[in-house]
C-alpha cells in the first residue's frame, strides 16, 4: 500500500500522559497536513508542512500540541499532558505540491481516547 | 470568519431518486471548493473540486458565488453512493481545508 500511513491506529491513554503519533506521507509528497476530527464534526485543520518547514499552525492549537517533520519525510504530532477533550481522530494528509490542483490524500487516522 | 455549512446531517433516498447535498460557505475572497467522501471503513478521499468542472461517479457540483453555495447533485442515486460527504473550502494563499460537518447519504434499495 503506497498511501499515507499512520501509527498507531488506536491509542488509549490516561489524562496527563504524553502521546506521539506518526504519519508517513506518500513518497515524494512535499506537503503534509494534520487535521483533527471529533464525533459529529468535519476534520479541523491543525497544521501543515512544506518539506521540513512548518508553514501554518491553527490558532486553536494549544501549546500542548507540537508537530515536527525533521527530514521532510515522516511527521510526528505530540500532545503533552493530554486532556479528555483531546479525544478525537487525528488525520494526516499529504499532497505533491502547492495549490488546489494537488489533491490531499488522507491517511486512515489515529483514534485517541483519553480516559 | 471562514465557514462551511452543511445543513443536513442525514439524507435518505431510494435508489434511482435524485440527490442534492447542500453546502454553503462564508468567505470574502475567491474560494476553492471541494467535495470529499468517506465510504464505510475507508479513508477520506476527494470526490470532486469545482476548478476541474468535472463529473465523478455521476456527481456534479456548481459553484454559485451569488448564493455562496456548492451543492452536490446526482440525478439517479445508487446504493453504492451511501457514504459520508464533506464539503470543504480552501482560501487564497493557503492550502488548508475548512470542512463542513458532513452529510450522511443513505440510499435504500
Amino acid at each position: 500500500d503506497t498511501g499515507v500511513s499512520q501509527n498507531p491506529r488506536h491509542k488509549i491513554t490516561k489524562r496527563g500522559q504524553n502521546v506521539t503519533f506518526r504519519c508517513d506521507p506518500i513518497s515524494e509528497h512535499n506537503r503534509l497536513y494534520w487535521y483533527r476530527q471529533t464525533l459529529g464534526q468535519g476534520p479541523e485543520f491543525l497544521t501543515y508542512f512544506q518539506n521540513e518547514a512548518q508553514l501554518e499552525k491553527s490558532r486553536l492549537l494549544s501549546d500542548r500540541f507540537s508537530a515536527e517533520r525533521p527530514k521532510g519525510s515522516f511527521s510526528t504530532l505530540e500532545i503533552q499532558r493530554t486532556e479528555q477533550g483531546d479525544s478525537a481522530m487525528y488525520l494526516c494528509a499529504s499532497s505533491r505540491g502547492q495549490g488546489v490542483l494537488y489533491e490531499q490524500y488522507f491517511g486512515p487516522g489515529t483514534r485517541l481516547t483519553v480516559t | 470568519a471562514q465557514r462551511v455549512t452543511q445543513p443536513e446531517k442525514l439524507l435518505s433516498v431510494f435508489k434511482g431518486a435524485p440527490v442534492e447535498l447542500k453546502c454553503n460557505y462564508s468567505y470574502s475572497g475567491s474560494p476553492e471548493l471541494f467535495w470529499y467522501v468517506q465510504y464505510s471503513r475507508q479513508r477520506l478521499q476527494l470526490l470532486l473540486r469545482h476548478i476541474s468542472r468535472e463529473s465523478i461517479k455521476g456527481f456534479t457540483a456548481d459553484l454559485n458565488k451569488g448564493e455562496t453555495s456548492f451543492h452536490l447533485k446526482k440525478p439517479f442515486a445508487q446504493e453504492e453512493d451511501s457514504a459520508m460527504y464533506y464539503c470543504a473550502l480552501s482560501m487564497v494563499n493557503t492550502d488548508k481545508l475548512i470542512f463542513g460537518t458532513g452529510t450522511r447519504l443513505q440510499v435504500f434499495p
